[in-house]
């Protein structure tokens, strides 16, 4: 298995772009969490789906940002305008069964907004 | 809510040193640990695990003690090599909001590994 995969690896972008970060998670894994990670806050998840439904999202920073799941093996995690506060590593996870198992973490998207 | 926090940000050891990276946590209720390592430019990734009703569990050079009484929980690795030198999460399991469930990752501990 390739693990999950996200695409860009890197992205730069200027304030008030929209920017669209994809993930594909590991074949057969029910679960999928978006997380930000920065030096100031660490790691934060931010939503997670079950079966392409999102669960919970309330670590969304704001309206700016969305995501999707249209199917098993494809996700969206959206900002829209984006900011130089978005600047971060987003990493997608999956996940066999929610919480309390193992979490596999694609590379990240390292995002940069001038 | 649950928070994670560890006890020093950064560590630094001699190449066959035993390392041991801590971890506390706030919720009594939490009752799945992990750790992660995370290397340069990469995710974390999974190294080993334990759960409530276990206080120790070894891996491959690795240990994980948890102790419920202090909520504390800590990474043991033996005859710590250079590869060894990444960021370390510890991350507890936590359910909140009755609408979903999260791991809480604590902020990482840097350890590097000199020759």
């Amino acid at each position: 298995d390739a693990g999950v995969i996200q695409s860009p690896r890197h992205e730069v972008t200027e304030m008030g772009q929209e920017v669209t970060l994809r993930c594909k998670p590991i074949s057969g894994h029910d679960y999928l969490f978006w997380y930000r990670q920065t030096m100031m806050r660490g790691l934060e998840l931010l939503i997670y789906f079950n079966n392409n439904v999102p669960i919970d999202d309330s670590g969304m920073p704001e309206d700016r940002f969305s995501a999707k799941m249209p199917n098993a093996s494809f996700s969206t995690l959206k900002i829209q305008p984006s900011e130089p506060r978005d600047s971060a590593v987003y990493f997608c996870a999956s996940s066999l069964i929610s919480g309390a198992y193992e979490q596999y973490f694609g590379p990240g998207t390292r995002l940069t907004v001038t | 809510g649950e928070s994670v926090g560890l006890h020093l940000p950064t560590l630094s050891v001699q190449e066959g040193d035993n390392s041991i990276i801590n971890c506390a946590y706030s919720n009594s209720a939490s009752d799945y640990f992990i750790w992660y390592k995370q290397e340069s430019g990469k995710g974390p990734q999974f190294i080993i695990d334990i759960r409530s009703n276990m206080d120790k569990r070894q891996g491959q050079r690795v240990t994980v003690l948890l102790n419920k009484t202090v909520k504390h929980l800590s990474l043991q690795i033996a005859a710590t090599q250079p590869g060894d030198s990444a960021v370390y999460f510890c991350a507890v399991y936590h359910t909140h909001n009755q609408a979903g469930t999260a791991l809480i990752f604590g902020k990482g501990t840097t350890l590097s590994v000199s020759s």
